[in-house]
């Protein structure tokens, strides 16, 4: 199974700071990795996915890169809604697998 | 827009066998470009990636579950079914079903709402 190692676990921020969370797999899975936003009693949703592109509608202030094995996350300028759990996933191998989450909390 | 719908039980006892319906609206499942996910997510936990169908009957699953699950479809009815054998209470989640793009671009979405499923007697 391909690993998907997700860093922090945990974050503080504040409202208007910039956020990095990162993902790294255990080998090179090109650019099929996603990232998912998930807020307390919902399904995740889709925020990135080919490591960079915006789904439609996902707010610009999110975006991702990376290629291979080391991911990031940024959210540019944090707002109230935002503060939610994070998931990357890998779609290259099969069985998928995920991150073990970010959960972003209000500092 | 498309919507997916899980449905079953909310309660199963040990041992025995947890299944579940997804129904899929506002698209339909028989499209080629798309895998049909199921993913589970116990209490407090992250995800786990449990199996996936294509509407033409071809499954791929977790190695982890492999030997309890199977996954089924049923395009008359616009439905995909999982089917978990012998649960113990680690098989206790929120079950999602999801749709998956497949070929150069990879994503799942939409994610149905969930649904958990208690396993105790």
């Amino acid at each position: 199974d391909i690993q998907v190692t997700q860093s922090p676990s945990f974050l503080s921020a504040s409202v208007g700071d910039r956020v990095t969370i990162t993902c790294r797999a255990s080998q090179g899975i090109s650019s099929y990795l996603a990232w998912y936003q998930q807020k307390p009693g919902k399904a995740p949703k889709l925020l990135i996915y080919a490591a960079s592109t915006l789904q439609s509608g996902v707010p610009s202030r999110f975006s991702g890169s990376g290629s291979g094995t080391e991911f990031t996350l940024t959210i540019s300028s944090l707002q109230p809604e935002d503060f939610a759990t994070y998931y990357c996933q890998q779609l290259n191998g099969s069985p998928l697998t995920f991150g073990g989450g970010t959960k972003v909390e209000i500092k | 827009q498309l919507q997916l719908q899980e449905s079953g039980p909310g309660l199963v006892k040990p041992s025995e066998t947890l299944s579940l319906t997804c129904t899929v609206s506002g698209g339909s499942i028989s499209s080629g470009s798309y895998y049909w996910d199921w993913i589970r997510q116990p209490p407090g936990k992250g995800l786990e990636w449990i199996g996936r169908i294509h509407y033409r009957g071809n499954t791929n699953y977790n190695p982890s579950l492999k030997s309890r699950v199977t996954i089924s479809v049923d395009t008359s009815k616009n439905q995909f079914s999982l089917e978990l054998t012998s649960v113990t209470a680690a098989d206790t989640a929120v079950y999602y079903c999801a749709r998956r793009a497949v070929g150069g671009t990879r994503w799942v979405d939409p994610w149905g709402q969930g649904t958990l499923v208690s396993v105790s007697s």
